[in-house]
This record gives C-alpha cells, structure tokens and sequence, in this order.
C-alpha cells in the first residue's frame, strides 16, 4: 500500500515549452502533496505544498508563475513548468501525505527533466 | 531556520562490514528524525525514524539514536548486504507551523560489494 506514481519519469523538451509532471496517489486519498526539486548530488528541496481544492503554498524564492501547481483531486496534483528554460533542467518529485495523522510522506520515484 | 547536515559520500563497502552514516541536524524546538532510503529507480522510503531524544529508530538492520546533546542521528547497520546498496537521505520534520515540512541531507550514496 501507500504507492505514489509519476508521470513521466523522463521528458525532454525545447526551451520555451511547458510540460506537465503528474503525481497520483494510488491506494490511498492524499489530502497534501508536496513537490521537490533535487538537483545532481543537493538534497531535496521542496517547492511548493499542495492542498486539495485550494491553492498551493510556494516556498521562498519558487515562481509560482513558472511552476503552476493543481490539486484537483484527493488523488492527483500536477505541476507545470511554463515556458521551460535549460536552467529548469532537474528531477522533479513528489510525496503524499499518509491518512490517519501519522504525518508520514510517501514519495514518487521523481521525473528527470531536461531542457534544451 | 531547520537544516540537515549529512555525511559525503560516496561510501564504498564490502559486505558484511559496519556501516555508520553520520547526520547533524539544527532545529527549533523538537523535531522527528528520518532516515530515507532511495533504490535505484524507485521513490525515496522511509527507513526509520524517531520523535524524541533518546529514542532509537530501528528496522531492516539498521539503527538510529536521536542525540539531542549533540544534535546527532547517525546511521549505523551492524553487517550490509548488497542489497543496501542505495541513496540514504537523512531528514527532519520541525513541528509547529512546519509541521509535515520535510528538511533534507544532501543524501549519501552508499555501493556494498560481495
């Protein structure tokens, strides 16, 4: 139980495009996503939380105009990077907040993407 | 504010040898403690973790005490098999208003070889 997919787990793009990154909770409902970038050997740093049916919480220094962020479903969230810029490249991933008041985060295995 | 400061890797053992993957932390208040664990090509996993100092986080072999005198939570295993061989991140979650934030290590690499 408690499994988090991505999609994709890899995209290449051309600079100037956006691309969307999806993030499903399969078994369980996740009230709170959250979205990480990890850049080549850094720690994780998260991006922004989102809550289902409301806005997302950005952290300092995140462009909310660059990284749209849509909770629409106890299941789903999906992050878009708008016009992506070589400078985007990363891997992107995301958690979900178990049920039950444990707190506990279950992760995506993360989408690399690269920009040209 | 919260950090994590994890041990550089990469770690390079043989099996069977002793493991310890040092972790300091700086916290207001009185975080929990994690280590994660990351398979290649799969998503991060919780390992194990502890909520208050003294407690000691245990599973799969491996060990962690939360020191609050020294603001420590090391990973140690006894005897690692191949099979540990994967990224162990070391993560801490402040309470309050940050509750359910997650602050990470930069990670550590660890390769066991037979």
């Amino acid at each position: 139980g408690a499994v988090v997919s991505q999609h994709p787990s890899w995209v290449i793009c051309k600079s100037g495009t956006s691309v969307k990154i999806e993030c499903r909770s399969l078994d369980f409902q996740a009230t709170t996503m959250f979205w990480y970038r990890q850049f080549p050997k850094q720690s994780l740093m998260l991006m922004a939380t989102s809550n289902e049916g409301s806005k997302a919480t950005y952290e300092q220094g995140v462009e909310k105009d660059k990284f749209l962020i849509n909770h629409a479903s106890l299941t789903l969230s999906t992050l878009t990077v708008t016009s992506a810029h070589p400078e985007d490249s990363s891997f992107y991933i995301c958690s979900a907040e178990g049920q039950g008041g444990t707190n506990e985060q279950f992760f995506g295995p993360g989408t690399r993407l690269t920009v040209l | 504010g919260d950090s994590v400061t994890q041990m550089e890797g990469p770690v390079t053992l043989s099996e069977e040898a002793f493991l310890t993957i040092n972790c300091t932390y700086t916290a207001t208040g009185y975080p929990s403690l994690f280590w994660y664990v990351q398979y290649p090509g799969e998503g991060l996993q919780l390992l194990l973790k502890a909520t208050k100092a003294d407690d000691k986080g245990s599973n799969k072999g491996f060990e962690a005490t939360y020191r609050k005198e020294t603001t420590s939570f090391h990973l140690e295993k006894g005897s690692v098999q191949v099979s540990d061989s994967a990224v162990y991140f070391c993560a801490l979650s402040g309470g309050g208003s940050t509750l359910g934030r997650l602050y990470f290590g930069r990670g550590t690499q660890l390769t066991v070889w037979p």
